[in-house]
């Protein structure tokens, strides 16, 4: 299986400060037709886990444009430009190049400093 | 607006099988999309279970493929999820969602999930 590595594990922010997810998988996640699947989540206190972005930058309608995927291979990053309070919450990296079984990374918790 | 609702017991017996429903509203089951169930440990990340086409094909994880059956429903809309020989570990929030296509996009609907408790 895929193995998907988040840091930092916990990541304090002050409101308005920029923040960055790091996803690291154990294998390449380029899909042999060229595509990468690595897909982002966010799951707020208490709800059910929201998608944000697909495909390593592509932002799912209704997301707020402070929110920016990058990366490529191994390494991805989820980027929050100026968090706002309702950003807290746990965030998850996903891959599906290298399936079954689609895996998940094991979360990185945004909180307000 | 696609709404998914999971239902069933909230209380299995160890050895027990867990039965899940996900019933699907504002959309066809019958769509080109695969459904699918993800369950959450307490206090733990995300793991995927296994999913199901309107054509009654599956994709399943490997770990827990000898003990899992996904079903659907199309003339009720819903889909299902058997899992048998249930332990402590099995404990979990189960979430149905809708794959995104294929499912390797991740899934754009989430159901509110329900917490499934193995104990005696």
């Amino acid at each position: 299986d895929v193995v998907l590595t988040q840091s930092p594990l916990s990541l304090p922010v002050t409101l308005g400060q920029p923040a960055s997810i790091s996803c690291r998988s154990s294998q390449s996640l380029v899909h042999s037709a060229g595509n990468t699947y690595l897909n982002w989540f966010q799951q707020r206190p208490g709800q059910s886990p929201r998608r944000l972005i697909y495909k390593v930058f592509n932002r799912d309608s209704g997301v707020p444009d402070r929110f920016s995927g990058s990366g490529s291979g191994t390494d991805f990053t989820l980027n929050i430009s100026r968090v706002e309070a309702e950003d807290v919450g746990v965030y998850y990296c996903m891959q599906g190049t290298h399936w079954p079984p689609l895996t998940f990374g094991g979360g990185t918790k945004v909180e307000i400093k | 607006q696609v709404q998914l609702q999971e239902s069933g017991p909230g209380l299995v017996e160890p050895s027990g099988t867990l039965s899940l429903t996900c019933a699907v509203s504002g959309g066809s089951i019958s769509s080109s999309h695969w459904w699918t169930w993800i369950r959450q440990s307490p206090g733990k990340g995300l793991e995927w279970i296994g999913e199901i086409l309107h054509s009654g094909d599956t994709n399943y994880n490997p770990s827990l493929k000898s003990r899992l059956t996904i079903s659907v429903d199309k003339s009720r809309n819903q889909f299902s999820l058997k899992l048998t020989s249930v332990t402590a570990a099995d404990t979990a929030m189960y979430y149905c969602a809708r794959g995104y296509g294929d499912s390797r996009q991740g899934f754009d609907y989430w159901g509110r999930g329900i917490l499934v408790t193995v104990s005696s």
